[in-house]
């Protein structure tokens, strides 16, 4: 079974210049999660959609920050425009959606800004 | 509000040797969910353990353990005979029902392994 697919993997891009980050959920999983993960920290909620809905966008940065799930499966996390303090690296997760439900990560993008 | 606390920013030790990875978390809910997960270099979070509030029964799974405590609020993890290639980084999560299941991460621990 595949898991979560995140592209690209790496992206530089100058300050103030837009840029998408792409997500691919395992499949049936019907809960996706961004999070934003800076260096030599843990992972932090950005967003969490249950199908198509997001549920909990509180800690998503609106006026630069946007994010879609189409039709309940794929995601884009949008940037626009980028500033310096978005280098970090972006992950997303999906799970079930049951209780207590474990969380499966892919392998993140490693955005730099210059 | 909910917190988990790894108080070891690094450690390293020599193969073979066994290594705890402290975990402290906060909450006031009663029903939580509490795990452990491991990212190498490659970047991915890889899943390793799930407990619920309900369950203080420690588990061993392979050259992994992992030690709950509900009266230090604590989720200790230990890895026996430990190898190279158990280098990585590991966090320590906590997930509330009453908090929409989201994840609070620790701040990780970061092993390094040596030969």
């Amino acid at each position: 079974e595949a898991g979560v697919v995140q592209s690209p993997r790496y992206k530089i891009i100058e300050k103030k210049q837009p840029v998408a980050f792409w997500c691919n959920p395992i499949s049936g999983h019907n809960t996706l999660y961004w999070y934003l993960q800076n260096l030599g920290q843990g992972p932090e909620l950005l967003i969490r959609y249950e199908n198509e809905e997001a549920v909990d966008d509180s800690q998503l940065p609106k006026d630069r920050f946007s994010a879609e799930r189409l039709k309940g499966v794929d995601s884009t996390l949008k940037i626009q425009p980028a500033e310096l303090g978005d280098s970090a690296v972006y992950l997303c997760a999906s799970s079930d959606g049951q209780g207590g439900d474990i969380q499966y990560f892919g392998a993140g993008t490693r955005l730099s800004v210059l | 509000a909910q917190k988990v606390t790894q108080a070891q920013t690094e450690i390293s030790v020599v193969e073979k040797e066994d290594v705890t990875l402290d975990c402290v978390y906060e909450t006031r809910d009663t029903t939580y969910y509490l795990f452990w997960y491991k990212q190498p270099p490659s970047g991915e979070l890889v899943f390793l353990i799930r407990r619920n509030s309900f369950d203080e029964q420690n588990e061993i799974s392979g050259r992994y353990s992992w030690n709950f405590q509900k009266s230090t609020s604590s989720f200790n993890f230990t890895i026996t005979a430990s190898q190279v290639v158990d280098s990585a980084v590991y966090f320590c999560a906590l997930s509330v029902r009453n908090y929409g299941q989201n994840f609070v991460f620790g701040p990780g621990t970061r092993l390094s392994v040596l030969p």
